[in-house]
Parts: structure tokens; sequence; C-alpha cells
């Protein structure tokens, strides 16, 4: 059964790049589509983006044109950067597999606080 | 691309069922058979519950049901248990490989 973690800073400074990585195991990345979905605290989900295992991305409008996706497939991980944050970016970050480009996440991270704070 | 529409909350006691709506539009549920429903337990990654409207992946309990009706898709919950308290959010495909989420319901169970 494939597990996805994320791994990163947990605290940021305002105007700086939130950067994350997941790491897949238990599977292979082939085939799939990889995103990164984020939740402020007590707030509903967004999605932020994602990345198709050949390197094709898609991202949220809101947020285009500050983010970067990227995936690495010889060290199963995928990445996230976002750029220019500010408190509003506080948010529990969470890193999940689709196996098509529509909104079916069957697998994901347990996800990880980043705080935006000076 | 707004986010898709759920009530704050609803409740129901053991047993019971329950239904939580989700309402969005021509450019997204009306136009997509591409809607999923997630449970999320406190602390806790989301689950996917259903997906292409319907669809059960395998080891969810066939109490959990999807349908679609024009610009809004509906996530019934038969025979209520305790630990199905937990918050649901729908999701749906917006066109121009854009996904958005509604802002989450939370599921009492009294």
């Amino acid at each position: 059964q494939v597990q996805l973690q994320e791994s990163g800073p947990g605290l940021v400074k305002p105007s700086e790049t939130l950067s994350l990585t997941c790491t897949v195991s238990g599977g292979a990345m082939t085939s799939y589509y990889w995103s990164w979905i984020r939740q402020s605290p007590g707030k509903g989900l967004e999605w932020i983006g994602h990345i198709f295992y050949s390197g094709s991305t898609n991202y949220n409008p809101s947020l285009k044109s500050r983010v970067t996706i990227s995936v690495d497939t010889s060290k199963n991980q995928f990445s996230l950067e976002l750029r220019s944050v500010t408190a509003a970016d506080t948010a529990v970050h969470y890193c999940a597999r689709h196996y098509t480009i529509y909104p079916a996440f069957d697998s994901w991270g347990q996800g990880a606080l980043v705080t935006v704070s000076s | 691309q707004s986010a898709l529409t759920q009530p704050r909350s609803v409740s129901g006691s053991p047993g019971q069922s329950v239904t939580i709506s989700c309402t969005g539009s021509n450019s997204d549920i009306g136009d997509s058979n591409s809607v999923s429903w997630y449970q999320q337990h406190p602390g806790k990654a989301p689950r996917l519950l259903i997906s292409d409207v319907n669809k059960r992946p395998s080891g969810v309990p066939d109490r959990f049901s999807g349908s679609k009706s024009g610009n809004t898709a509906s996530l019934t919950i038969s025979g209520l248990q305790a630990e199905d308290e937990a918050d649901f959010f729908c999701s749906s495909y917006a066109g121009r490989y854009i996904i958005i989420f509604g802002g989450g319901t939370k599921l009492t169970v009294l």
C-alpha cells in the first residue's frame, strides 16, 4: 500500500519561500497525478496544484504566480515551493495521489503544518 | 472558480440517515461527473469516500452513497454510527485542469 510523507520546515518568515517535499513509498509514481492541498486552521481544503509523473503541471489560478511543483521520480519524491508567503499561507499542507486529472485523491500524507511568522 | 457550497453542520441520531449537499455551478458540478467526497476526523488526513459522483473505493461501507442532480451533489450516510462523526468535504473538477473543494460540513451524531 502506497504511503506519502510530507517533510520540510514548520516555520517560514513572511516574504520568504515555503518548501515542502513529499516522499512516496510502497508504490511507483508512474501513471499517477500528485497534488498538494492545504487546509488553513479551522477552514476547508484548498487545492494548490498537481504534477503528473512525467512533469506536466497545473496550478490553482489564485496561487499560480507564486507556486512551483516539481517531481523527482528517481527519488520517489515531489516538491512544493510557494514564494512570497504571508500569514494567510499558514496551513496544514497535504500531499495526495490521484489516478486521473480529476479529483479522486485516494492516498494522502499525514499533513505538515507550516506557520508563517517572523 | 468559487468554492463549492456545503452546509456548515448537519446532525442525526444513531441509525438514522443524513444527507449532505454540495452546490456548485454549470462550470463545475453541473458540467462534470468528477465529484468526490472525503471524511476527515480531527487531526487526521481526509479519506476518500466517493469518487466519480457515486463510486465507492474498496473498504468504504455501502452506508455511504453519492448522487448528483444538476449543479448539486449529495452524500447520504445511512445507518448513522458514532464513528461517522467527522467533517465531510466535497470536491469537483472545474474545467481547465482545476480542482475545487467545498467548505466542509461538520456531522454530529447525537
